[in-house]
């Protein structure tokens, strides 16, 4: 079934400081994973995505690390600006496949 | 990127009436939408897979004949929240995939 979180970590970091989000993922057949931030009261956007081919990946600012051994998937922000201020979900998901498992989250605050 | 809306964004309701969502991909077809529901600092949990022209499928726990979903064309999935009570009070997300999953900015459900 889904991953249902009970609590919501918080990272808090300073501003322009790097941020390090991790995840834990389920499903050792999992091949896609994808990074969201989600704002409060908006719906999740899409940061970041790897296929399990790889294992970095790098786009403006973040980079995604996946390191399949031990199922961790993390979430680097280069320069943490306060707009960076969110929730953050990783989804695991099978190629070919719809279903996306959501993980926890992790509320990431940027302090001025 | 693609476009995915939902309407209303916010709705306030009596406990024992029915509220409907719609969700619309505003510029590509969408064979398959989903729903998410969302509690306080909580994850996303998916609800049902709506597939166009077909039923949906929901995931298990979810009552099908309270949350009823019809996607009656490519661009458009309605979830109707019948007799809804004050548990049923959520953040209801819909998504669907183009390339990649995108999502809707949500639906705030609180029922007095």
């Amino acid at each position: 079934g889904e991953s249902v979180g009970l609590h919501l970590p918080t990272l808090s970091v300073q501003e322009g400081d790097n941020s390090i989000i991790n995840c834990a993922y389920s499903n050792s057949a999992s091949d896609y994973f994808i990074w969201y931030k989600q704002e409060s009261g908006k719906g999740p956007q899409f940061i970041i995505d790897i296929r399990s081919n790889m294992d970095k990946r790098q786009g403006q600012r973040v980079t995604v690390l996946l390191n399949k051994t031990v199922k961790h998937l993390s979430l680097q922000i280069a320069a943490t600006q306060p707009g960076d201020s969110a929730v953050y979900f990783c989804a695991e998901n099978i190629l070919g496949t719809y279903k996306y498992i959501f993980g926890t989250g992790t509320r990431l605050k940027v302090l001025a | 990127g693609a476009v995915v809306s939902q309407h209303p964004s916010w709705v306030i309701c009596k406990s024992g009436t029915s509220v409907k969502i719609e969700c619309r991909s505003l510029d590509f077809q969408a064979t398959t939408m989903f729903w998410y529901r969302q509690f306080p600092k909580q994850s996303l949990m998916l609800m049902a897979t709506s597939n166009e022209g077909s039923k949906a499928t929901y995931e298990q726990g979810v009552e099908k004949d309270k949350f009823l979903i019809n996607h009656a064309s490519l661009t458009l999935s309605t979830l109707t929240v019948t007799s809804a009570h004050p548990e049923d009070s959520s953040f209801y997300i819909c998504s669907a995939a183009d390339r990649q999953k995108y999502f809707g900015p949500g639906t705030r459900l609180t029922v007095t």
